[in-house]
């Protein structure tokens, strides 16, 4: 079965320097999530969409952006890079009811993007 | 501050035996609780979830507890295989947030030894 696509696996990048991570939702799916895992930490949840609109944000840095596509594809943009922000980015993606406390939180996810800010 | 905290970072088990997972919350308005297990090279993968109405959930292997009063629940898998050997996440999704907007402890690695 189709799983959720992320792409690249892994981005080096320098301070200051912009990045982009793809991702690819399961076929259907409408809703992507993004996740920031930092080593040794718990995924963080930074933004989600739905429909194409923003549903919810977490902890998302304003130096980074997201959007979803119409073909519900959805890219993290990623500016001023920092030392900080080398991670472990997570997307996931689900059938959605954002508006709601839904209690299916069964989320897909992708294999992740390793970022490194040298 | 951690509102979901697995204090064991790591589990070793012989296998065949039981692997129990501990996880303590903090708000007592979280009503559903998952768990997530993450191979390396891999994204998380859903196991198995509870709501606050029941306190055991059982799905094969895999079962989980929960304990209200205490702010607790444990995930048991019996027998453990080597396969098991992953890290497991214990999740609640985030009290006033959409869906997907999941708060996760820190993970415990299980090791399960043939």
């Amino acid at each position: 079965a189709a799983g959720v696509i992320q792409s690249p696996r892994h981005l080096i990048k320098e301070k200051r320097e912009t990045a982009t991570l793809k991702c690819y939702p399961i076929p259907r799916h409408d809703t992507v999530y993004w996740y920031q895992q930092g080593p040794g930490q718990d995924p963080q949840f930074l933004i989600s969409f739905y429909e194409k609109m923003q549903s919810d944000k977490g902890s998302i840095p304003d130096r980074f952006s997201a959007q979803q596509f119409s073909d519900y594809h959805s890219e993290l943009n990623m500016s001023s890079l920092e030392l900080g922000d080398s991670a472990l980015y997570f997307c996931a993606s689900s059938l959605g009811r954002p508006a709601s406390q839904a209690t299916n939180e069964k989320l897909f996810f992708g294999s992740g993007t390793q970022l490194s800010v040298l | 501050d951690q509102q979901v905290k697995q204090n064991s970072p790591s589990l070793s088990v012989q296998e065949g035996r039981i692997s129990i997972l501990n996880c303590d919350y903090t708000n007592s308005m979280f009503d559903y609780f998952l768990w997530y297990k993450k191979y390396p090279a891999e994204g998380p993968t859903f196991l198995i979830s509870i709501s606050s109405i029941k306190d055991k959930n059982e799905d094969g292997r895999f079962t989980v507890f929960l304990n209200k009063s205490a702010k607790h629940l444990s995930l048991h898998i019996v027998p453990s295989q080597p396969g098991d050997s992953a890290v497991y996440f214990c999740a609640v999704p985030n009290y006033g947030g959409s869906q997907g907007n999941l708060i996760f402890g820190k993970g415990t690695k299980l090791s399960v030894k043939p």
